[in-house]
């Protein structure tokens, strides 16, 4: 059971350059979100996603796109990567209901220079 | 909107020592609350949960929290520490239709002396 699953591990992107972070769920899992880590700050939520077809806006979304097309794969987009999206990204999914638990991948880490 | 407050970003204990993580929080209604830990490079994993009744929780790897809303606290202990235990640990509350919202505390750093 490979859970949660991000990639890449590690990416470095000029500022004006556009990537996704990949992620992928084998749990049947409804519930998908992004976070990102810095120090200091906790986790701060990006966007999340309740099912296929529905995403909405987290605490952080400026600059960032998703999109829910399946039930496994909740890809984030940065568009125009700036310095400022230098950071740890997480990946976390969870049955439907508040009362289940997160899980989460192993993180991608982004530096943009 | 709810918060979550972790006083301390750095606590050093010695293997054996008992330990304390405080945790406050704001939110209007009853919260979900949780704790969750990360070890190095990897994500965060789920130590314990409360949502409602007792108020006392027990975790995995012996972790328990208290739930005290005078307080507005829920504050994770541990008899005692095991050097394996060093590691970085979030306090979380969820809010929103069926707690969609998870937001997580600034993080506490524990180090486990020998």
């Amino acid at each position: 059971n490979a859970g949660v699953t991000q990639t890449p591990k590690f990416q470095v992107l000029k500022t004006g350059q556009s990537m996704t972070l990949q992620c992928a769920q084998d749990m049947n899992h409804e519930y998908m979100s992004w976070y990102r880590q810095d120090p200091g700050m906790g986790l701060r939520l990006i966007h999340y996603s309740v099912g296929a077809g529905i995403t909405d806006q987290g605490e952080v979304p400026n600059g960032y796109n998703v999109s829910r097309s399946t039930t496994e794969d909740f890809p984030l987009r940065l568009l125009s990567a700036a310095p400022s999206q230098t950071s740890v990204y997480f990946c976390a999914s969870r049955l439907q209901g508040a009362r289940a638990p997160l899980h989460f991948g192993n993180g991608t880490r982004l530096t943009v220079t | 909107a709810q918060s979550v407050t972790q006083p301390d970003i750095h606590i050093t204990v010695s293997e054996g020592a008992s330990l304390e993580l405080r945790c406050n929080y704001s939110y209007g209604a009853t919260p979900y609350l949780f704790w969750y830990v990360q070890s190095p490079g990897q994500g965060l994993q789920l130590l314990l949960k409360y949502f409602s009744g007792d108020t006392l929780v027990q975790g995995i790897k012996g972790f328990e929290a208290e739930f005290k809303r005078s307080q507005s606290s829920f504050n994770l202990r541990k008899p005692s520490v095991h050097w394996s235990d060093a590691a970085e640990y979030f306090c979380a509350v969820g809010a929103g239709t069926s707690g969609s919202r998870l937001t997580f505390g600034e993080g506490t750093q524990l180090t486990v002396n020998p």
